[in-house]
């Protein structure tokens, strides 16, 4: 069981928005500005997509977007595209021993 | 360009020994803390252990702690994992990353570990 809790699965058809939520405790999410989102297609490297809550690592589309409201994160994909389809993390920093957590991992579907 | 180059992956018997090795290039290697990240077969992304840049501040995941030893040199650019006491539930593809931010901003490719007798 992951730290912290993301839908398995996701859909959405071209063109829309979806948005993953990332559900954690007042010891990682909600007490710290250190979320993170990876995007990782089958067999390769995630791919930092947002940091720090809701920034953009140079040469991220502005489709993607962060955002948090006490407990939990949400990374939302705008203008869905099929090269979307992927498998998204979120990860935040926690107190006490665990240190670094992450989310199960949500598989978007491009409808 | 950051390129982060892992090796030392492979197959070992349960209670076996294994050292990763992790080549950075692009940027300042000494000024950046690194961690090691895991991927079980099917599964999702596990915190490892992280290292400051100076090597004077390490951590570790519970499910490693006490088996596992962080260490570069900043000399040759180069992260490394000592693995001891591997156990079946060690297997993954291990990835170097270079920290920033409080995130994990550039991924090597991984490298395989299986534990298997």
């Amino acid at each position: 069981q992951s730290a912290l809790t993301q839908p398995a699965s996701v859909s959405g058809s071209p063109g829309q928005s979806i948005t993953i939520s990332c559900t954690g405790t007042s010891s990682d999410v909600g007490n710290y500005n250190l979320v993170s989102w990876y995007q990782q297609h089958p067999g390769k490297a995630p791919k930092l997509i947002i940091y720090e809550v809701t920034k953009r690592p140079t040469g991220v589309s502005n489709r993607f977007s962060g955002s948090k409201s006490g407990n939990t994160a949400s990374l939302t994909i705008s203008g869905l595209q099929a090269e979307d389809e992927d498998d998204y993390y979120c990860c935040s920093y926690a107190a006490g021993s665990h240190h670094w957590v992450f989310g199960g991992g949500t598989k978007l579907t491009v409808l | 360009e950051v390129q982060l180059l892992e090796s030392g992956g492979g197959l070992v018997q349960p209670g076996g020994s294994l050292r990763l090795a992790c080549a950075a290039s692009g940027f300042t290697f000494s000024s950046d803390d690194m961690s090691w990240l895991r991927q079980a077969p099917g599964k999702g992304l596990e915190w490892v252990s992280s290292i400051s840049g100076s090597a004077y501040s390490r951590s570790y995941g519970d499910s490693v702690k006490g088996r596992f030893t962080i260490s570069r040199d900043n000399s040759k650019n180069t992260l490394y994992l000592q693995m001891n006491s591997l156990r079946a539930e060690d297997t993954a593809v291990y990835y170097c990353a270079k920290n920033r931010s409080g995130s994990y901003y550039y991924w090597g490719q991984g490298t395989l570990v299986t534990v298997s007798s």
